[in-house]
């Protein structure tokens, strides 16, 4: 099985200021189609997770552009560029190339200082 | 709009079993891999199966097979999931996600296990 590993557990953040999450993988994500399936989910309190990014960079539809997501091979990262107070929650990675099982990272939360 | 809305959440002893549904709407659903996804309290997020556009391929994860099992209905565009000699460590909020990517999520359904 692939394991997601993210950090940090745990990430306190001025408002306005940028924020990074960090998520490596066990082995690479590219699949034999050469595509990578590593996605981001922003999961905000007391609600369902919410897909922000997939393969890697693409960003949904609706989602702020202050998201981005990058990175390659086994080692991906989600940036919001100026931290607002809606972004206050847990942001997990998962992996779709290699499964099953597909895998999650265990998750970063964000709040702020 | 896709929505998906989980229901037949519940209390139920060890060893019970307990069936989960998740009615989707606003997209062709027999066009999608359909996904069950459980959140233990306070904890991450765990895949639990998957389920091919007709049925004809399901998958899970290690702690569930044998016990787990995962079906659908185009017909009445529902996903399923038979839960049997269920255990404490079971008891979590269930999602039905959309798709191998998981684009869209449903508000969940708690599963309790407890005597």
């Amino acid at each position: 099985d692939v394991v997601m590993t993210q950090s940090p557990l745990s990430l306190p953040v001025t408002l306005g200021q940028p924020a990074s999450i960090s998520c490596r993988s066990s082995q690479s994500l590219v699949h034999s189609d050469g595509n990578t399936y590593l996605n981001w989910f922003q999961q905000r309190p007391g609600q369902s997770p919410r897909r922000l990014i997939y393969k890697v960079s693409n960003r949904d539809s609706g989602v702020p552009d202050r998201f981005s997501g990058s990175g390659s091979g086994t080692d991906f990262t989600l940036k919001i560029s100026r931290v607002e107070a809606e972004d206050v929650g847990v942001y997990y990675c998962m992996q779709s190339t290699h499964w099953p099982p597909l895998t999650f990272g265990g998750g970063t939360k964000v709040e702020i200082k | 709009e896709v929505q998906l809305v989980e229901s037949g959440g519940g209390l139920v002893q060890p060893g019970g079993s307990l069936r989960i549904s998740c009615a989707a709407s606003g997209f062709t659903f027999s066009n999608y891999w359909m996904n069950w996804v459980r959140q233990t309290p306070g904890k991450g997020l765990e895949w639990v199966a998957n389920i091919k556009e007709d049925g004809s391929e399901k998958y899970y994860v290690d702690s569930v097979k044998g016990r787990f099992v995962i079906s659908r209905d185009n017909a009445k565009n529902s996903l399923y999931l038979q839960m049997d000699s269920l255990r404490a460590e079971d008891t979590a909020v269930y999602y039905c996600a959309r798709g191998t990517q998981h684009a869209h999520w449903g508000q969940g359904a708690l599963v309790t296990v407890s005597s």
